[in-house]
């Protein structure tokens, strides 16, 4: 199992909102450190999405925003489009395992 | 253009050997940690080891300390990471990523492409 737990699914019709959770413990999130998250499109490598919690980097839409509170994080995507499916990843680091950790990844389907 | 690309994957038999490389470009390598990152089959991601800019200190995930070994040469801008003793879990596909930032803990901004790597008898 993954350190950071994240829904293994959701889905939301275009231009909904979305949200993916990213729960984690008082070793990793909850104790300060920083989450990033990662977009993977299909057959392709992940990319790079948001990163300390929730900046963007040059060239991801603003539809893309992140918020971290206690041992969580959170990505949402509003004015969901076609080309957001794909698998999203939060990443952040483990002081009792002194590395860093992903969570297990969130496939985003757009109906 | 800042670029990463990994090479060296193929087949091997457990218990076997392999070294994949990771060419840098578009960027002064030695300024950057680095990490490798692996993803089996149909599964999420997984952080193996990173090693700072001028190597003196290098970082592994318990699934592979002991076996894996992370380098750089930062004059010929390449990354390695040697893996010894492979087992079928090791099957993946093994990204190089480099760490944003001058430092550790800003996330991961550049990812190569993939090498696969692939341990059967």
């Amino acid at each position: 199992q993954s350190v950071l737990t994240q829904p293994p699914s959701v889905s939301g019709a275009p231009g909904q909102r979305v949200t993916i959770s990213c729960t984690g413990s008082s070793s990793n999130i909850g104790a300060g450190y920083d989450v990033h998250w990662y977009q993977q499109l299909p057959g392709r490598a992940p990319k790079l999405l948001l990163y300390i919690n929730n900046n963007r980097p040059s060239g991801v839409p603003d539809r893309f925003s992140g918020s971290k509170s206690g041992t969580s994080a959170s990505l949402a995507i509003t004015g969901l489009q076609a080309e957001d499916e794909a698998d999203y990843y939060c990443q952040s680091y483990d002081r009792s395992l002194s590395g860093y950790v992903f969570g297990g990844g969130t496939t985003v389907t757009v109906l | 253009q800042v670029q990463l690309v990994e090479s060296g994957g193929g087949l091997v038999k457990p218990g076997g050997s392999l070294r994949l490389s990771c060419a840098a470009s578009g960027f002064r390598l030695s300024d950057y940690y680095m990490t490798w990152i692996r993803q089996a089959p149909g599964k999420g991601l997984e952080w193996l080891c990173n090693i700072s800019g001028g190597s003196s200190w290098t970082n592994y995930a318990d699934s592979v300390k002991g076996r894996f070994t992370i380098s750089r040469d930062n004059g010929k801008n390449s990354l390695y990471v040697q893996m010894n003793s492979l087992r079928a879990e090791d099957t993946a596909v093994y990204y190089c990523v480099r760490e944003a930032g001058s430092g550790p803990l800003k996330g991961m901004d550049v990812w190569g492409q993939g090498t696969t790597v692939t341990v059967s008898s």
